[in-house]
């Protein structure tokens, strides 16, 4: 079974710039969701989606961040314009069901660094 | 606020040797996961502790949960270096899809 997907793996821009990320979920699994892990901190939820509708998107930097998921399968996560503090890992992660319940798969992440 | 502590932060330990890492979390909880992390790599899941008693073991890893507590212990039994890496307990609180994440816990294996 093939994991969830990210790409890219490595990003480096200058504040003020745009950046988008994606996500391509495991097979069959409902739920999505976008954490940031900043260097020597847990991650930290962002957004998750239950197929293509918002489930809980209270920790999103909504004036910068923005995420979607269209027909329900790969996300892409967008920040327009970058700070020096988005400078993180940016981490998707998925699960089957609906359940907030179920164990969740991460990817790879990708690194963001903020010049 | 669900709040979630882990201590120590930071484990040097010698091969061979037994240590505890411990999850302490500030409100009522219905699960509780630990995971690990390899510099540069993602999360692994280890285990998944669903009930007030729960005890999972996988090698030389043995996880348990006290509710009542609010507290979870990761035990490391006989350490060797395989097992230095970063380990995260991630808390959810009950009634709410999020799960909140600890600081992490970087473990470092000596010979």
């Amino acid at each position: 079974e093939a994991g969830v997907a990210q790409s890219p793996r490595y990003k480096i821009i200058e504040k003020r710039q745009s950046v988008a990320f994606w996500c391509n979920p495991i097979s069959g699994h409902a739920t999505l969701y976008w954490y940031q892990q900043i260097l020597g901190q847990g991650p930290k939820l962002l957004i998750q989606f239950q197929n293509n509708g918002v489930v809980d998107d209270s920790q999103l930097p909504k004036d910068r961040f923005s995420a979607e998921r269209l027909k329900g399968v790969d996300s892409t996560l967008k920040i327009q314009p970058a700070k020096l503090e988005d400078s993180a890992v940016y981490l998707c992660a998925s699960s089957a069901g609906s359940s907030g319940y179920n164990e969740q798969f991460f990817g790879p992440g990708t690194r963001l660094t903020v010049l | 606020e669900l709040k979630v502590e882990q201590n120590p932060l930071f484990l040097s330990m010698q091969e061979g040797k037994n240590y505890t890492i411990y999850c302490n979390y500030s409100t009522t909880s219905d699960r509780l996961y630990w995971y690990r992390q390899d510099p540069g790599k993602s999360l692994e899941s280890l285990f998944v502790l669903l009930s007030n008693g729960a005890v999972k073991q996988e090698g030389r890893l043995m996880a348990s949960l006290d509710t009542k507590a609010r507290l979870s212990t990761l035990h490391i039994t006989a350490a060797v270096h395989d097992l230095s890496a970063t380990y995260f307990c991630a808390v959810g609180r009950a009634g709410s899809y999020q799960l909140t994440f600890g600081k992490g816990t970087k473990l470092s294996v000596i010979p």
